[in-house]
């Protein structure tokens, strides 16, 4: 069964870009889409976006402008960038593999890292 | 691209049934069949309950199920037991590869 570990700093200064790396064991990154999902403390879960691993790319029309995924294949790792964070983007960011045809849906999630945006 | 819309609580008894709604628009729920619906217990991530409207992954029981009608999308939980208290939350495919959640629900089982 795959398993998604999310890793990054949990705390960034106003302003400063936000850098987190999903490791994913027990299986490929590759042929997959994989996904950021982000909650603020108590508030609903909000998708980032999705890359798969051709390097495609689909953003959330509100955080495209600031944000940027990549991945790594010899590492098996997903990585995802939020620019000019304010306290706005303080939540819990989670890795998610999927969604993929025909489900479309989010299958497996990691166990999410708090990011604290705070001077 | 609005968030559905879903009660923010609903309660049951145990053996009760209940439904929750998500409402969306003709450009995400109305349109697509790609709505899933996930379960989160204080503390932990989601878990995927159902996907394309009305399919169960393996392993999540036959007590969950979806449902659509036009742009409003519903689980229904039955038999409802003191492990089903969690936030749930619907999601759809949202056109131009978007997908928007609803704001969560928060299930008390009395």
């Amino acid at each position: 069964q795959v398993q998604l570990q999310e890793s990054g700093p949990g705390l960034v200064k106003p302003s400063e870009t936000l850098s987190l790396t999903c490791t994913v064991s027990g299986g490929s990154i590759s042929n997959y889409y994989w996904s950021w999902i982000r909650q603020p403390a108590g508030k609903k879960l909000e998708w980032i976006g999705r890359i798969y691993t051709t390097g495609t790319t689909n953003y959330n029309p509100s955080l495209r402008s600031r944000v940027s995924m990549s991945l790594d294949t010899s590492k098996n790792q997903i990585s995802l960038k939020v620019q000019s964070m304010t306290a706005a983007d303080t939540a819990v960011y989670y890795c998610v593999r999927g969604p993929f045809p025909p489900a479309m849906s989010f299958e497996s999630w990691g166990q999410g890292i708090l990011v604290t945006v705070s001077s | 691209q609005s968030a559905l819309t879903q009660p923010a609580s609903v309660s049951g008894s145990p053996g009760q049934s209940i439904t929750i709604s998500c409402t969306g628009t003709n450009s995400d729920v109305g349109t697509y069949i790609l709505v899933s619906w996930y379960q989160q217990h204080s503390g932990q991530a989601p878990k995927l309950l159902i996907y394309e409207g009305n399919k169960r992954p393996s392993g999540v029981s036959d007590r969950f199920s979806g449902s659509k009608s036009g742009n409003t999308a519903s689980l229904t939980i039955s038999g409802l037991q003191a492990e089903d208290e969690a936030d749930y939350y619907c999601c759809s495919y949202a056109g131009s590869s978007t997908w928007v959640f609803g704001g969560g629900t928060k299930l008390t089982v009395l």
